[in-house]
């Protein structure tokens, strides 16, 4: 059950896109399309953005959008907002009724 | 509206016990899946346990078998978690979670553990 792999850092400046890659194995990112992307605040309970790769819960913005190639899977921001400024987090179903959860990215606004 | 209310958490000394729960309410909860999930103190997101919609069967991640057990009770809508020979590094922050096309979907606030002697 090794953590999937997300850069620890990204920033851009508003209204710029940025892209987080999550970085597993074929026995979780690259074997199941059920990878999902969540947003945390500080001191705040996690926010699905994400799941099934690339589909939106009801009432996340479209400027949250999934993609997933091999065993990497990716969330891109677009006109990044002072208020993306946050953790995100990947997660992927595995093998067994197992489930992962990527490192954390934390995302900065210039 | 969706609720999900953790309770339960503390102070417990090293080998010690903890039992949480979770109260749902707001949606058909013998219809969804149920997470716990924890976060230790500056750390990121781990996952912890899963239990089926209908109590069959609970599933935990390596670091955590053996000592903890989920379980569920659909006629009180409730969700809990039973830590035995807790350790330090059990320290965190549990949030119970609904499961949605294996996504943790809604989360509660959470409620904080504190392993320590």
């Amino acid at each position: 059950q090794s953590a999937l792999t997300q850069p620890a850092s990204v920033s851009g400046s508003p209204g710029q896109s940025i892209t987080i890659s999550c970085t597993g194995t074929s026995s979780d990112v690259g074997g199941y399309n059920s990878v999902s992307w969540y947003q945390q605040h500080p001191g705040k309970a996690p926010k699905l953005l994400i799941y099934d790769v690339n589909k939106w819960p009801s009432g996340v913005s479209n400027r949250f959008s999934g993609s997933k190639s091999g065993n990497t899977a990716s969330l891109s921001i677009s006109g990044l907002q002072a208020e993306d400024e946050a953790d995100y987090y990947c997660s992927s179903y595995t093998t067994n009724n197992i489930w992962v959860f990527g490192g954390g990215t934390r995302v900065t606004v210039l | 509206q969706v609720q999900l209310v953790e309770s339960g958490g503390g102070v417990v000394q090293p080998g010690g016990s903890l039992r949480l729960s979770c109260a749902a309410s707001g949606f058909t909860f013998d219809n969804y899946g149920m997470h716990w999930v924890r976060q230790a103190p500056g750390k990121g997101l781990e996952w912890v346990a899963f239990m089926r919609y209908d109590g069959s069967r609970g599933f935990y991640a390596d670091s955590v078998r053996g000592r903890f057990t989920i379980s569920r009770d659909n006629a009180k809508n409730t969700l809990s978690l039973q830590m035995d020979s807790l350790r330090p590094v059990d320290s965190a922050i549990y949030y119970c979670a609904r499961n949605y096309h294996y996504a943790f979907e809604e989360w509660g606030q959470g409620t904080t553990v504190t392993v320590s002697s």
